[in-house]
């Protein structure tokens, strides 16, 4: 199985233009995350989805961030427009729930905003 | 509010020594506490949780609510083992609740 698969790996992009990352959660997996990782910190929610809602926002800065998971399977996250200090790795993860709970996640979008 | 602190940015230590990677946590409720890893070229992954109480890859981790902690110890390291670790923290009675991150532990482990 692939598990997590996210697009695209790298981005560079300038200051004020837009950007998009997808992520393509494990099969069967209802529970869907996007994190951001900034350089030397650990990761940091910005939004969970169950299914097609988002139940958990709180942290998505939403000025310029959106999210959409329409069909509760495949999800994108959207800058809009970005900025310097949005140069991160935005981390998606999903999980089946149960009573481990485990996050599997993905290898990562890498956003370099110049 | 909740908190992770990894004090130590970097570990290092040679090929067989013991190895204690240090996590402490704040948190006024029953906290789920876990280890996840990211090997080189690798995704993050869970390495263990303290409701399981296992040893994976000869490490454990036991939580101490007295003094709010949950180390990571393995008794004889091995170069296979050098890695970045986080520890992270779930509110207890959520289990898809987010997860609180330490800021990691660059473990390297010298032959």
């Amino acid at each position: 199985e692939a598990g997590v698969v996210q697009s695209p790996r790298y981005k560079i992009i300038e200051k004020k233009q837009p950007v998009a990352f997808w992520c393509n959660p494990i099969s069967g997996h209802n529970t869907l995350y996007w994190y951001l990782q900034n350089l030397g910190q650990g990761p940091e929610l910005l939004i969970r989805y169950e299914n097609e809602e988002a139940v958990d926002d709180s942290q998505l800065p939403k000025d310029r961030f959106s999210a959409e998971r329409l069909k509760g399977v495949d999800s994108t996250l959207k800058i809009q427009p970005a900025e310097l200090g949005d140069s991160a790795v935005y981390l998606c993860a999903s999980s089946s729930g149960g009573s481990s709970g485990e996050l599997f996640f993905g290898e990562g979008s890498r956003l370099t905003v110049l | 509010a909740q908190r992770v602190t990894q004090p130590e940015k970097l570990l290092s230590v040679f090929k067989g020594a013991p190895v204690e990677l240090k996590c402490n946590y704040s948190y006024s409720g029953s906290p789920e506490l876990f280890w996840y890893v990211q090997y080189s070229r690798q995704r993050l992954q869970l390495l263990l949780r303290h409701i399981s109480r296992e040893s994976i890859k000869g490490f454990t981790a036991d939580l101490n609510k007295g003094e709010t902690s949950f180390h990571l110890k393995k008794p004889f390291a091995q170069e296979e083992d050098s890695a970045m670790y986080y520890c992270a923290l779930r509110r207890g009675g959520s289990t898809l609740g987010r997860l609180y991150f330490g800021r990691g532990t660059q473990l390297t482990v010298w032959p």
